[in-house]
């Protein structure tokens, strides 16, 4: 069985500095990593997606992630936040079993001026 | 433009009445899911259905029941069997048969119940 850990639950940052939220997974089989972004009361938005490959992914609004094997982590970074990243950040997991994720409990961040 | 909808947007029911939340996707995809939502606990898989007339139990499938009849559309029912039922209720789907899919997700139901 697998679990995702999200490490912090809230972050705070003020706007134009970096951000790392990060996320640590237990897998005995190789997996697929995923983050997702939710903005108040809507939906799941992906962000990036790592399946095979160069372990840095670059996906939307400027985030990035990377898969680190041997530390089993797939933390996500953004060199310089805005007003408008101000989300909950989802960790999800998928493993050969089948075709659902596990998500993990998710991050709040918050940018502050 | 091709996406997923969940309706309504919020939804208030007394206690012991059943209530069907509706999900509709025109994406052509053959998997769907349903995820609830509370604050604090991430996502958990309530049920998954991988094609037409077939569906499976995800982790907290007790007190909810689904159908799959057409390819687009993949209700919900919360029945009075479940205990807590007031939650954000998230419906998803995915291309099919490969876990590297990515899963889109409707806006979400807010169900109330009192």
């Amino acid at each position: 069985a697998q679990s995702v850990t999200q490490l912090d639950s809230q972050v705070p940052v003020f706007e134009e500095a970096p951000v790392e939220l990060r996320c640590n997974y237990s897998s005995s089989v190789s997996v697929y990593l995923f983050w997702y972004v939710q903005y108040p009361n809507q939906g799941l938005q992906l962000l990036l997606k790592y399946l095979s490959g160069s372990t840095l992914v670059k996906g939307i609004n400027g985030f990035e992630a990377e898969f680190n094997k041997s530390q089993t982590s797939f933390h996500l970074r953004k060199p310089s936040v805005h007003i408008s990243d101000t989300a909950e950040y989802f960790c999800a997991v998928s493993e050969n079993s089948g075709y659902a994720l596990n998500f993990g409990k998710g991050t709040s961040l918050l940018v502050t001026p | 433009d091709g996406g997923i909808t969940q309706s309504p947007k919020y939804l208030f029911r007394k206690e012991g009445q059943n209530v069907t939340l509706s999900c509709e996707q025109n994406l052509n995809h053959d998997a769907m899911y349903w995820y609830r939502q509370d604050p604090g606990q991430g996502l958990r898989l309530i049920y998954y259905s991988q094609i037409v007339n077939d569906f499976q139990k995800g982790d907290i499938a007790e007190g909810y029941s689904v159908s799959r009849e057409k390819k687009e559309s993949f209700p919900l029912t919360v029945t009075s069997a479940q205990k807590n039922p007031t939650a954000f209720y998230l419906c998803a789907s995915s291309i099919g048969k490969s876990r590297s899919y990515e899963q889109y997700f409707g806006p979400g139901t807010r169900l109330t119940v009192t």
